[in-house]
């Protein structure tokens, strides 16, 4: 199973609402990341989980709240968005042989596309 | 500043002709890499060159890399319009935090 799957595919929220962004891997990889896709960009880094352990933080806004429970899954939740924070969200996910080792090649869900009202 | 730019930002050929895209970068790295992506879709990984390795195919992909010049070209030779995608490199610095960098992209368009 070579598959990174993200649930929902599309997601509309108001600015109150929270919500939950999930990705699942079982290619037994052991780093995680989450990127932010605006159109015709190219993906910006949020978070990296390395061994289910937050290794990067990319300065993200607090209404962006990453949890990995386990080496499998990957959650991002929401609260209070803004309209900005409307775009493509990709999960990804690498093999890391050890912790925060080289970045080899990454594996991509197929997004979440996000709209913020 | 972003590590990978790339050039051109859009390309436009017909079915048969190659393809070739540029990326440059700023640091050391340990690897470059290049992934495709179709409109709103994931990406998907392509080819895996090292910063000790000059040159790798895959298929109907070349890829060179320059370190000298901090540079990098990925050729799809033939082209097929299911190749009319956006092309990022990504590269993964020596030093600094461990995670890719992305390259801005190039679009390409290819008639049929």
């Amino acid at each position: 199973d070579t598959e990174v799957t993200q649930t929902p595919k599309h997601l509309v929220m108001g600015m109150t609402n929270k919500k939950s962004l999930k990705c699942e891997q079982h290619m037994g990889h052991r780093a995680m990341y989450w990127y932010k896709q605006k159109a015709k960009k190219p993906p910006e880094l949020m978070f990296v989980y390395s061994y289910e352990k937050l290794s990067i933080n990319e300065s993200v806004p607090s209404r962006f709240s990453p949890e990995c429970p386990n080496s499998s899954l990957l959650n991002l939740h929401l609260h209070a968005l803004q309209p900005e924070d409307s775009a493509l969200y990709l999960c990804a996910s690498s093999q890391e042989l050890r912790r925060d080792s080289g970045r080899e090649t990454q594996y991509f869900g197929p997004g979440t596309r996000l709209l913020v009202l | 500043s972003q590590q990978g730019e790339e050039d051109p930002q859009a390309l436009s050929i017909q079915e048969g002709e190659n393809a070739t895209m540029n990326c440059s970068y700023k640091t050391s790295i340990n690897n470059l890499q290049w992934y495709r992506q179709n409109s709103g879709r994931g990406l998907v990984h392509l080819i895996l060159i090292r910063s000790n390795e000059r040159e790798k195919h895959s298929g109907r992909l070349r890829v060179t890399l320059d370190t000298s010049k901090k540079s990098s070209s990925l050729l799809i030779t033939a082209s097929r319009a299911a190749d009319t995608a956006s092309y990022f490199c990504a590269t993964d610095a020596r030093t600094g935090r461990r995670a890719l960098t992305f390259g801005s992209g190039t679009r390409l368009q290819v008639q049929p």
